[in-house]
């Protein structure tokens, strides 16, 4: 079991719909990260929150909206997304920002956009 | 800018036997880190083992042991006697070492399988 959840693990959703995915995390950790993965491809990198704040947006569109609402919780708000938005979203957190310090990552969304 | 090579999409390997997977990474950064990570099919990534730019000694993880030449900018994955669980889709990953580098580099993964 990780120590990282992400609910909920499966969602389907039409384009015009409203929903919003959740990650938590116990461990203390002070950074949190999305990703988005396609099939048989490496994560991307999509958001980064340090201290609850925003650090990194990697150019997402706005129909993806991260919030932090403290130091365990991570959000995304997805609305009005597009078929080529259907992928395994995956959250993250590290303990900080140092480069020795791993991130580890939750079981992970998939998401289908009908 | 980082870059991460994975050169072997799948490899087939016998159960209890040992396999090596090939990472070559490009950094200009003299601090960094690198690790593996483990994707079974079922999605969760799930991370191995870490080694940092300036440490002298190989990390061991129990079956996990990484082959780190620093000067050949290599760092391969070794898993010693292999089991059917450990098939699955296998990523290096790289971060730099300044402290607003919060970017985790992927390559393109290896999938193993492990044959009975």
């Amino acid at each position: 079991d990780t120590e990282v959840t992400q609910t909920p693990k499966h969602l389907v959703m039409g384009m015009t719909n409203k929903k919003s995915l959740k990650c938590e995390q116990h461990m203390g950790h002070r950074a949190m990260y999305w990703y988005k993965q396609k099939a048989k491809k490496p994560p991307e990198l999509m958001f980064v929150y340090s201290y609850e704040k925003l650090s990194i947006n990697e150019s997402v569109p706005s129909r993806f909206s991260p919030e932090c609402p403290n130091s365990s919780l991570l959000n995304l708000h997805l609305h009005a997304l597009q078929p080529e938005d259907s992928a395994l979203y995956l959250c993250a957190s590290s303990q900080g920002t140092l480069s020795r310090q791993p991130q580890h990552f939750g079981d992970g969304t998939r998401l289908s956009i009908l | 800018a980082q870059k991460i090579t994975q050169t072997q999409p799948g490899m087939f390997v016998q159960e209890k036997e040992a396999v090596t997977l090939d990472c070559t990474y490009d950094t200009s950064d003299p601090s960094y880190g690198l690790f593996w990570y483990k994707q079974p099919s079922s999605g969760e990534m799930i991370f191995l083992i870490y080694q940092g730019s300036y440490d002298q000694q190989n990390a061991t993880e129990g079956r996990y042991s990484l082959n780190f030449q620093k000067a050949r900018k290599s760092a391969n994955l070794v898993i010693s006697a292999s089991q059917l669980g450990d098939s699955a889709m296998y990523f290096c990953a790289m971060r730099g070492g300044r402290s607003n580098d919060y970017k985790l580099s992927f390559g393109a993964g290896t999938t193993v399988t492990v044959r009975a």
